[in-house]
């Protein structure tokens, strides 16, 4: 079965910092990575998400993030950060086919940005 | 707002009660998933439908949960004799396949269950 893991379970950083999140999955084919980030009383809303082609997806509100197939890695990126990034952010994958394409999620970094 | 809508947002319960949750998806999207939320962990998948057609039910949906979409629209979640183990967000999202892609799913702001 497919897994995500995301290490960083709360990170804490200063505006205009930069910051990079971690999420590694376990799933020897082609998959599909997303990025979906919670607000505070808000529903899960896509950040960004890679299909194919260039390893490197850009989202919104400035958020990268760069797939590394031989590392099984998906990282989140954001030069600067704001303390309108305080959030929740989950790494999701799933399995491309003509059917169910069931999301596997990471159990979340939890952002602070301290002003 | 055309986004997925969920109905109700909250639900308080006393244990061995039934609830029913409602999820409205975007229009014309053909796919629809329940998943379930506990604190500190990612969402996790319950269900699948394509159009009418419930595809696929995980292990953690037990014979207590049942999914309907009858028309290929709205879809109801019920649970029956509720646990407190059954306290969670249950979040609905659906989808729409565009061609030979990939659907990205977008997802409603959730039923949040206590059961006391």
């Amino acid at each position: 079965a497919q897994s995500v893991s995301q290490h960083n379970h709360h990170v804490i950083l200063s505006e205009a910092a930069s910051l990079e999140l971690g999420c590694n999955y376990s799933y020897g084919g082609t998959v599909n990575l997303f990025w979906y980030v919670q607000y505070p009383g808000q529903h899960l809303q896509l950040l960004l998400k890679y299909f194919s082609g260039d390893p490197l997806v850009k989202g919104i509100k400035g958020f990268e993030a760069e797939f590394i197939k031989s590392k099984f890695s998906f990282n989140l990126r954001k030069p600067s950060v704001q303390w309108s990034d305080t959030a929740e952010y989950f790494c999701a994958v799933n399995k491309p086919n003509f059917g169910n394409e069931k999301l596997t999620f990471g159990t979340g970094t939890r952002l602070t940005i301290i002003p | 707002d055309t986004g997925v809508s969920q109905d109700p947002r909250h639900k308080i319960t006393k244990r061995g009660q039934n609830v029913t949750f409602r999820c409205d998806p975007i229009s014309e999207h053909n796919r629809l998933y329940w998943y379930r939320q506990t604190l500190g962990q990612g969402p996790e998948f319950l269900t699948y439908f394509q159009n009418e057609a419930q595809l696929e039910k995980s292990r953690l949906l037990s014979d207590r949960f049942s999914a309907e979409r009858p028309k290929g629209s709205f879809s109801t979640l019920e649970i029956q004799r509720t646990e407190q183990g059954d306290s969670a967000m249950y979040l609905c999202a659906s989808s729409v396949m565009v061609g030979g892609g990939t659907d990205t799913q977008y997802f409603g702001p959730g039923t949040r269950l206590t059961v006391l």
